[in-house]
């Protein structure tokens, strides 16, 4: 079956606009988490939603926003960019709580 | 706030020698713990996971780790690597209040042929 798809894989965006990733998840799943991965931070847990509610929310600004839809699939908004918000992002997506997340590709965010 | 302590950042061992990598964390809780691995250009993989039960578990590619609750740790062995091990390891814990991962510092192994 199908993993975990998260559009674009690349993205280059300037200081100040905002962006939006998609993170599309393994059919059944209904947990999808969102992750930052950056050399000098390692891997941070942002948000994650289950069943359209978002049930835990890192150590982030306002700026960092998500939703997901009644099909499961989520997306993730960075508003006003900065340039240390050039990272990874990671998308993963569990069938229960406390299950094995199951992490997509990634999207390469690139702000200048 | 949880936490979690991957003491060996770099670690270099030649084909067929044996593997351990350290995993501390710092919740006092009921905690989930994982080790993930990431290949060169690949997305984080999933190679053990514990729950509950034998606190010794195996997982994919000959890997094990050792659940130590008194210790707070869950150190990753594998008794001979391949240069295919050559990846980013990550120790990782949920403290089963949502898949909310925290992970460690990661530990990038290289296995020189």
């Amino acid at each position: 079956k199908a993993g975990v798809t998260q559009t674009p894989r690349y993205l280059i965006k300037t200081r100040g606009q905002q962006v939006t990733l998609s993170c599309s998840p393994i059919s059944g799943h209904r947990s999808v988490s969102w992750y930052q991965q950056t050399p000098g931070q390692g891997l941070q847990f942002l948000f994650e939603y289950f069943s359209e509610t978002q049930r835990n929310k890192g150590n982030f600004p306002g700026r960092f926003s998500g939703r997901q839809f009644s099909n499961s699939r989520s997306e993730m908004n960075v508003s006003t960019l900065e340039l240390g918000d050039s990272a990874l992002y990671l998308c993963a997506s569990s069938l229960a709580v406390g299950g094995e997340a199951f992490f997509g590709q990634g999207t390469r965010l690139t702000v200048v | 706030a949880q936490s979690v302590s991957q003491h060996n950042h770099h670690v270099i061992l030649s084909e067929a020698a044996s593997l351990e990598l350290g995993c501390n964390y710092s919740y006092g809780g009921t905690v989930n713990l994982f080790w993930y691995v990431q290949y060169p250009g690949q997305h984080l993989q999933l190679l053990l996971k514990y729950f509950s039960g034998d606190p010794l578990v195996k997982g994919i590619k000959g890997f094990e780790a050792e659940f130590i609750k008194s210790k707070f740790s869950f150190n990753l062995r594998k008794p001979s690597v391949q240069w295919s091990d050559t990846a980013e390891y990550f120790c990782a814990v949920d403290n089963n209040a949502g898949n909310m991962l925290t992970f460690g510092g990661g530990t990038r192994l290289m296995v020189k042929p």
